[in-house]
């Protein structure tokens, strides 16, 4: 268990609705990230939150969006879903600059599939 | 931007060693990271690799050259537990080290 908490496990939608994903992080750590997984892809990079704030910026489509709230967990939202979208989504969480190892700790993800 | 290579996968038996290369071309460097994957599950840190060198830890090393763009994850004393797919990723130089670039992973089977 990494400690990082990721909900719903499993999400299966239609084209064109807009989906929630929420992430809590360790306890402790400050930065979220989120990153894609899919079969076609691999694992991308999507975003970075550093204790509410955005810091880092990847392959994401404008039609996706992230928060960080006060309490420091994350909010992915998907909206205008496409086919292509289908995916898993995980969370990861680290201490400030990745500690001395540079370790990300992954939630479990969540898969989303888009009929 | 970065580019990472690795095979898509590799096969051994039980009790032997196994290597899994990764290459990379980047255009900033900030340190080679390996994970592991079980399918179906969440990836989970193995080693990271900054300097050039060998690092050690336990059955698991990892090896860097960073003039040759080059890595390896060196597996001992392979487990039937150890069957899952190795991603190698890079951060960039300037960067948080949790922006990574990950290769698309190296299925290892191990057989009995």
């Amino acid at each position: 268990d990494s400690g990082v908490t990721q909900t719903p496990k499993h999400l299966i939608t239609a084209t064109g609705q807009r989906v929630t994903l929420r992430c809590s992080p360790r306890s402790g750590d400050l930065s979220v990230y989120w990153y894609q997984q899919s079969l076609d892809q691999g694992l991308q990079f999507l975003i970075q939150y550093y204790n509410g704030e955005e810091r880092a910026k990847g392959n994401i489509l404008e039609r996706f969006s992230a928060q960080q709230f006060p309490d420091l967990h994350s909010e992915l939202n998907l909206s205008s879903l496409e086919l292509g979208d289908s995916a898993l989504y995980f969370c990861a969480s680290s201490v400030e600059g990745g500690g001395l190892t540079g370790e990300l700790f992954f939630g479990e993800g969540s898969r989303l599939t888009v009929l | 931007g970065q580019s990472l290579e690795q095979p898509s996968e590799v096969t051994a038996v039980e009790g032997a060693i196994v290597q899994i290369n990764c290459t990379y071309q980047t255009s900033g460097f900030n340190g080679l990271f390996w994970y592991q994957q079980h399918a179906g599950e969440a990836p989970t840190f193995l080693s990271y690799n900054v300097l050039d060198g060998l690092e050690e830890k336990g059955r698991f090393s990892s090896f860097l050259s960073r003039s040759k763009g080059y890595s390896y994850l060196l597996l001992k004393e392979l487990q039937m537990k150890d069957s899952a797919s190795y991603l190698c990723a890079a951060a960039d130089r300037g960067s948080t080290l949790g922006r990574l670039y990950f290769g698309r992973g190296t299925q290892l089977t191990v057989w009995p």
